[in-house]
């Protein structure tokens, strides 16, 4: 069963506002990525943060992790019209093990526009 | 620059057609994945592969088959396609470690008539 789950599915900004989209997870995990995709295209990796971490930055993203309500939120800063693209999350799994211990659960993604 | 290659962006086949959909990595990565991308359900593991010949099943096997003869090649094959198996397919490597991303290719769009 699908592990993270996106909310918003759709968010509109304006070019220059922040943009927070959040997961939530059901099960214990090592760690939780974000990655974005553009319309039609394979999805890009853009930040990992690990179960023992709280907040992490990249640039202008910001990703918090509270493991005691399963959730995180991804932050852009700033918004540009080029971020307009999906944002997914994905999580392992602490129970699994071996090969399956590599495996990543994406959620269904936040679609973000923003308006120039 | 590292790289995840697939066989087509685009591709038209009959129900009942065998298909071959291939997928390519240049960074000598153990893992890799099939999913397969729909709209609101996300990414669905469909089988991944931890080393040559080996596969794993994901989360939505039925209907498809894998195949890992070399460690950069994985081949997803759909014995006989139906139109329910109209969807983007995505590829995916990473090295045999936690907290590792994957690298995608650019997706495979089939479409099943």
């Amino acid at each position: 069963s699908q592990q993270g789950e996106e909310d918003p599915q759709a968010l509109s900004i304006q070019e220059g506002e922040n943009a927070t989209m959040n997961c939530s997870y059901k099960t214990s995990i090592n760690n939780l990525q974000w990655y974005r995709q553009n319309s039609g295209r394979g999805l890009v990796h853009l930040i990992l943060i690990r179960s023992n971490e709280r907040e992490k930055h990249s640039g202008r993203l910001r990703v918090t992790l509270d493991t005691s309500k399963k959730s995180s939120s991804l932050l852009i800063t700033a918004s540009r019209a080029a971020d307009t693209a999906s944002y997914f999350c994905a999580t392992d799994a602490k129970a699994y093990s071996g090969a399956g211990s590599y495996q990543l659960t994406f959620g269904k993604g936040t679609k973000l526009s923003v308006i120039p | 620059d590292v790289k995840v290659t697939q066989s087509s962006r685009y591709l038209v086949k009959r129900t009942g057609e065998k298909v071959f959909l291939e997928c390519v990595q240049d960074m000598d990565h153990e893992n890799m994945f099939w999913y397969r991308q729909d709209p609101g359900l996300g990414l669905r593991l469909i089988y991944f592969s931890y080393d040559v010949k080996m596969k794993e099943k994901g989360d939505i096997p039925e209907g498809y088959s894998v195949s890992r003869e070399k460690k950069e090649r994985f081949s997803l094959i759909l014995e006989s396609a139906s139109t329910n198996q109209t969807s983007m397919y995505l590829c995916a490597s990473c090295k045999p470690r936690l907290a590792v991303e994957q690298y995608f290719g650019p997706g495979t769009r089939l479409t099943v008539t």
